[in-house]
Order: C-alpha cells, then sequence, then structure tokens
C-alpha cells in the first residue's frame, strides 16, 4: 500500500532553536496535513495544506505543499519546551475516497 | 464544541473476553475512522465510514474485530475474543471532508 517516509525519527533540541522535519511519499498527493501528538492524549490538527506549494503559517509553525505534491515539511521556529511531542504528516491520495495515510511521526523532545 | 468523545479512557481486561470500544464523533461530520496506535506499527487505520456505511474495512486485522455505526452519531469498535497482542491504543475520528478530528483514544491493555 502507499506509504509516507516522515523525517527524522526523532530529534533532541535546545530550546529556542528551530526544526525541520518533513514526509515523502512516491505518489502524488492532494492534502496533506500536520498533526501533533501529546502523551496520553489524541493527534490534534496543526495545519492543513490543499494545493500544491501553498504556505502556511500557524504562529510559530510553517507548513509547505511541495510543488511536485510528493511532500511537504513542517518547520517550528524558536522551540519552547511544550513543543514536545510527536508530529505526523498526513496525506490524502489522489483518488482516495476520504482516508488519510499517516507517516511515522517524529518524536521532538526540547531541553530548557 | 464538543470533539470526539470515546469511552473508556482505559481498559484492562483479560485474554478471552470481549471488549467493546465506544465513539460519538462531533456533530455534522459525515466520516468516522477507527485507528489504532502502538509502538511497533504507528497508526493503523481499521476500518472507516462515510454516511454510516463501512467503505474500507482492509485494516481489520481479523473477524474477532468488528465495528458498527448503527447512527450518525455513534460507532462502535468490539473485539472478541481479546488476546494481549490487541493491547493498544484506539483512537477514533471524523471529519467532514479531508480533515479528521480525533478523539483522545481508549487505551486497552488485555492481560
Amino acid at each position: 500500500g502507499q506509504q509516507l517516509n516522515q523525517s527524522p525519527q526523532s530529534m533532541f533540541i535546545q530550546e529556542g532553536e528551530d526544526v525541520s522535519m518533513n514526509c515523502t511519499s512516491s505518489s502524488i498527493f492532494n492534502t496533506w496535513l500536520w498533526y501533533k501528538q501529546d502523551p496520553g492524549e489524541g493527534p490534534v490538527l496543526l495545519i492543513a495544506l490543499y494545493k500544491a506549494g501553498e504556505l502556511t503559517s500557524n504562529g510559530r509553525l510553517t507548513a509547505q505543499f511541495g510543488i511536485t505534491r510528493k511532500d511537504s515539511f513542517l518547520n517550528i521556529s524558536a522551540s519552547i519546551p511544550s513543543d514536545v511531542g510527536i508530529y505526523f504528516c498526513a496525506g490524502r491520495p489522489r483518488g482516495s475516497q476520504g482516508n488519510l495515510i499517516f507517516g511515522k511521526g517524529t518524536k521532538l523532545s526540547v531541553k530548557p | 464544541d464538543a470533539g470526539v468523545i470515546q469511552s473508556p479512557r482505559h481498559e484492562v481486561t483479560e485474554m478471552g473476553q470481549e471488549v467493546t470500544l465506544r465513539c460519538k464523533p462531533i456533530s455534522g461530520h459525515n466520516s468516522l475512522f477507527w485507528y489504532r496506535q502502538t509502538m511497533m506499527r504507528g497508526l493503523e487505520l481499521l476500518i472507516y465510514f462515510n454516511n454510516n456505511v463501512p467503505i474500507d474495512d482492509s485494516g481489520m486485522p481479523e473477524d474477532r474485530f468488528s465495528a458498527k455505526m448503527p447512527n450518525a452519531s455513534f460507532s462502535t469498535l468490539k473485539i472478541q475474543p481479546s488476546e494481549p497482542r490487541d493491547s493498544a491504543v484506539y483512537f477514533c475520528a471524523s471529519s467532514f471532508g479531508v480533515t479528521q478530528y480525533f478523539g483522545p483514544g481508549t487505551r486497552l491493555l488485555v492481560l
């Protein structure tokens, strides 16, 4: 089946540093979503992208829908301790009826 | 507004017992998804419904798993009989359109 390659798997950074993570696929996606999951909770939507080339910000978060429609990245600027968690990319493949394909997640740790 | 509601939040049971997980989607959403999350396999889609009709159940592991959506505001995921390898966090999500909104999950432990 279709898969998303999300990298890196984990990151250990210092508070204040910028963070970048990305997802790639072998096929075209029509939509890219980025979620964050805190321990013991369900994933929460951060940013949704619907058009190739789209660049969207949500506070310190910025995400882009790759121009080839096969990739997306998420940047976090000036990280803070509450950014800790697992970040998932998700995409809807072209021709899909509604289900999303999820990446394996990037686990972010922030040292104060 | 209430988000997706799942119950119970935690379930501990013994192997062989029946387990029923419940989900109330966000009002007005027409699609409902059941996922299973483990460290080894990440988030796996088990089944999803559109307008209460099962669309894709190819992710359901085996016949021990069944899901129903009798109306637009309620769905169940049942495991009978349960096995230790079913231990995981089970998420329900709902959507109207592409964006899915997740519930808090049910953490299941089968001893």
